[in-house]
């Protein structure tokens, strides 16, 4: 039973491109969260994505937007990036939006903004 | 706004003693209360979670963790630690009520356990 995926393992891009994130969850679950975890810090929720729709977000501003597809996968999308950016982004799955429900995280994927 | 304080960032325990983590938090009203734990160049995994009930949770790995209302408090215990349980841990708060903020989850810092052979 695979579970969460996460594509690429890691990524560098240059200040001002933009990045997409891939995430597959794991096998039933059809709720998808978003963290972004910087060096030596907690994750920092970003969004939430249920049924297609994002359901909550955190902090972040407008340049990170996401999607959810049919089949439950995710995509996370940063904009115009900042050096600011660089960090983990852990993609989470669980088997509803409730915040009761446990977190199934990815490995993550290591953005590097230069 | 939810809060969570890990006031230790390093924790140092010799392997067969007993480990103990500690969190504080900050939520309006009830709480849901989680612990992950997260090894190197890995995503967290999940450890236990109150939810209500029991004031002691028990989880994976013999860790368990006791809920304190009057505290606010919700410290990870372990009677007798492995080297195999050095990893980061992380505990993690969401309010226990339909509505803003409460789908997501707000992380502390984070502590780094080392359990010396």
């Amino acid at each position: 039973d695979a579970g969460v995926t996460q594509s690429p393992t890691h990524l560098i891009k240059t200040r001002g491109q933009q990045v997409t994130l891939r995430c597959s969850p794991k096998s039933g679950h059809d709720t998808v969260s978003w963290y972004q975890q910087a060096l030596g810090q907690g994750p920092q929720f970003i969004f939430q994505y249920y049924e297609e729709e994002e359901r909550q977000r955190g902090n972040f501003p407008d340049r990170f937007s996401g999607h959810q597809f049919p089949n439950y996968s995710s995509e996370l999308n940063v904009n115009a990036l900042l050096l600011g950016d660089s960090a983990l982004y852990l993609c989470a799955s669980s088997l509803s939006p409730g915040a009761y429900s446990p977190l199934h995280f990815g490995n993550g994927t290591r953005l590097t903004v230069t | 706004a939810q809060s969570v304080a890990q006031p230790e960032d390093q924790v140092n325990v010799a392997e067969g003693n007993p480990l103990t983590v500690k969190c504080t938090y900050s939520v309006s009203g009830n709480p849901y209360l989680f612990w992950y734990v997260q090894y190197p160049n890995r995503g967290l995994q999940f450890l236990l979670k109150y939810i209500t009930g029991d004031n002691l949770v028990k989880g994976s790995y013999g860790f368990e963790a006791e809920f304190n209302k009057s505290q606010t408090s919700f410290h990870l215990k372990k009677p007798s630690a492995l080297v195999s349980d050095s990893a980061l841990y992380f505990c993690a708060v969401s309010p226990a009520y339909s509505g803003a903020g409460s789908y997501q989850l707000t992380f502390g810092k984070g502590t780094k356990l080392s359990v010396i052979p």
